[in-house]
Parts: structure tokens; C-alpha cells; sequence
């Protein structure tokens, strides 16, 4: 199945920076990838996805990037605020099973005032 | 409130008892999944319907699980003879099927279970 990586597992910005968080993905096949972000005791929410067929997607402050070759993606948030906090998942399926999601283990993003 | 809800958020059980979930979807969605989320983790895949058709299990989904969505509209998730190791969020998610896809997925607010 597929396998993804999410890196790193914390990150501490100041307000104003930017925050970037990468993930790799193991399937070639995969062609979805969405990014959830899970505020503390809430669900996750999908804030963004990117398909096979774009190399990048933006809205507002938040862009994704996609690499196929390499087998991975980005997420990178600009002018960071304090309710960028948060904990972010990546996720891919396959073109296959475009059902399941298979997510990385998180990012918690800090942001400090 | 016209997203995914799940019903009830939080349940304690003892081990050995027997557990039952509810999941009602955003409406017009006809594809429901059942993810498991521990401490520290991602959502973890178990299954998914569309419509009434459960079509796909995760080797997560051992023979004490079982889920039904006998109606095409909401869902249940029973777990029988409940072990400490199934303590998690489960988390239910939908989407709407369309020719062409893969389709974002929605997800509800979860059901925390502790298991003692």
C-alpha cells in the first residue's frame, strides 16, 4: 500500500514567517493529495489539494507543490498568524483507490506572537 | 449544521463491552468512510460504503468490527468484546462520488473511545 512521510513533526514559527512542511509519497500511482489541518479536539479539515496533473495550487496564504519525479509535496504557509496553529496532515490515494486516504503522521505548526 | 456528524463523542466502556458508533454524513454524499486516529498519529483507513455497499476493508478491521449502512444514508460502527488496544478516535468521513475522481473527503468531529 501506500506509504507517506511527513516531515518534521513539529515546527515553531514567528508570526509574520513563513512555515513549510514536506511529505513523500511511496506509490507512483498516487494522484490525489489533499492537506487537513486538525486544530486541538476538532476535526481534521481539508484545506487544500493538489492532483497528479498540477504542479502547484494556491489560495491565499497556503500553496502546494507537487513533485512527481521525486514523489513528493509541500505545503507552505505564508504571513503565518496565531490560528495557523495547528496540527497538519498530508495525504495521498492512489488513482486506484481513490477511496483511501493514507496520511503522514502530522506536523504540530507553533506559531508565536 | 450541515456537515458530517457522529454520534456519541465520547465513550467509556469496559473491556469486553460491546460498542456502537453512529455516523450521518453531509447528505447528498453517497461514499462514507470509517478512519481510526491514535495519539500522535494520522487517520488510519478501516473502511468505506457507497451507498450500501461496504466495499473495501483494512486488515485493521479485525472480525470484532463490523459496520453496516443498510439505507445509503448513515452509518454504525460496532466493535464487540472491545480490548484496551481499540482506545482511539474514530472518524467518520464522506465525500460525493462523481465521474471523474478522486473526491475530497469530509470528515465529522470523531467519537473518542477509552477502553478500561
Amino acid at each position: 500500500g501506500e506509504n507517506v512521510e511527513q516531515h518534521p513533526s513539529t515546527l515553531s514559527v514567528q508570526e509574520g514567517d513563513s512555515a513549510v512542511i514536506k511529505c513523500t509519497y511511496s506509490d507512483s500511482a498516487s494522484n490525489y493529495f489533499p492537506w487537513y489541518k486538525q486544530e486541538l479536539g476538532k476535526r481534521p479539515q481539508l484545506i487544500i489539494d493538489i492532483r497528479s496533473n498540477v504542479g502547484e495550487k494556491k489560495d491565499q496564504r497556503i500553496a502546494v507543490t507537487l513533485n512527481k519525479t521525486a514523489k513528493h509535496f509541500s505545503l507552505h504557509i505564508t504571513e503565518t498568524q496565531p490560528e495557523d496553529s495547528a496540527v497538519y496532515f498530508c495525504a495521498a490515494s492512489l488513482r486506484s483507490n481513490d477511496y483511501k486516504l493514507s496520511f503522514g503522521a502530522g506536523t504540530t505548526v507553533t506559531v508565536r506572537a | 449544521d450541515t456537515g458530517v456528524s457522529q454520534n456519541p463523542r465520547h465513550k467509556i466502556t469496559k473491556r469486553g463491552q460491546n460498542v456502537t458508533f453512529r455516523c450521518d454524513p453531509i447528505s447528498e454524499h453517497n461514499r462514507l468512510y470509517w478512519y481510526r486516529q491514535t495519539l500522535g498519529q494520522g487517520p488510519e483507513f478501516l473502511t468505506y460504503f457507497q451507498n450500501e455497499a461496504q466495499l473495501e476493508k483494512s486488515r485493521l478491521l479485525s472480525d470484532r468490527f463490523s459496520a453496516e449502512r443498510p439505507k445509503g444514508s448513515f452509518s454504525t460502527l460496532e466493535i464487540q468484546r472491545t480490548e484496551q488496544g481499540d482506545s482511539a478516535m474514530y472518524l467518520c468521513a464522506s465525500s460525493l462520488a462523481r465521474p471523474v475522481g478522486p473526491y475530497e473527503q469530509y470528515f465529522g468531529p470523531g467519537t473518542r473511545l477509552t477502553v478500561t
